[in-house]
């Protein structure tokens, strides 16, 4: 079976601080795909990357980041000099793949962000 | 380039009654996946559908069934409800076939309440 746990449930910070969102995955797959989603008060989710297991190399998009480590099962998401529009919940997600298509998607709890003015 | 839309926004059904929600895809998708998330959790995966069937399905109950159109559209439905049934329900979409994309569009939800 799969999971996904993040930890952090809620973490405040002020703008313009740089904020790490942690997620740990478990998986018998041995292709599998992770996801990050950010999920606005308005309650639309907005995919913001997806990363192959075969593909460890580290992704920057402007000020956001991602971190990926098969050893330890970990793909943590890093927000440079946060601005109050960053603030949302964010999920982290996993599928694996079954014959011809992408699975269903195993999500975390969700870690909510706020930035302070 | 139209996104995933659902239908209706919002709904108030009774426990013990049925309801059905409705989801298009985005353009050029062909696979439609339903997802309920309850208050502060995570979306849960209730089922995908590909080519009118259904293809993969979550640890939900016989209640929960759906369908998939010839346009790719598709409906949840759930029967008997129950108060534990209140959720947002997400649909989302992405693309089988010759080209797969892995990524997952979500629509805008409806939010059911049952009382």
């Amino acid at each position: 079976a799969q999971k996904v746990t993040q930890a952090q449930t809620e973490i405040s910070v002020v703008e313009k601080e740089d904020v790490t969102l942690d997620c740990v995955y478990e998986t018998r797959d041995t292709t599998y795909y992770l996801f990050w989603y950010k999920q606005p008060p308005s309650g639309e989710l907005v995919f913001l990357i997806r990363r192959n297991s075969f593909d460890e190399q580290n992704e920057i998009s402007g000020r956001y980041s991602w971190n990926f480590q098969k050893s330890t099962s970990s793909f943590n998401f890093t927000i440079t000099a946060s601005q109050v529009v960053d603030s949302a919940v964010y999920f982290c997600a996993l599928s694996g793949k079954s014959g011809g298509g992408a699975d269903g998607l195993t999500f975390g709890k969700g870690t909510h962000l706020i930035i302070q003015p | 380039d139209a996104g995933v839309t659902q239908s209706p926004t919002h709904l108030i059904k009774t426990r013990g009654q049925q309801v059905t929600l409705r989801c298009s895809p985005k353009s050029g998708h062909d696979t439609v996946s339903w997802y309920q998330q309850a208050l502060g959790q995570g979306p849960q995966f209730i089922f995908q559908y590909y080519e009118e069937e259904e293809r993969q399905r979550g640890n939900f109950p016989d209640r929960f069934s759906g369908h998939q159109f010839p346009n790719y559209s598709s409906e949840l439905n759930v029967n008997a409800l129950l108060l534990g049934d209140s959720a947002l329900y997400l649909c989302a979409s992405s693309l089988t076939g010759q080209v797969i994309t892995y990524e997952q569009y979500f629509g805008p939800g409806t939010r059911l309440t049952v009382t």
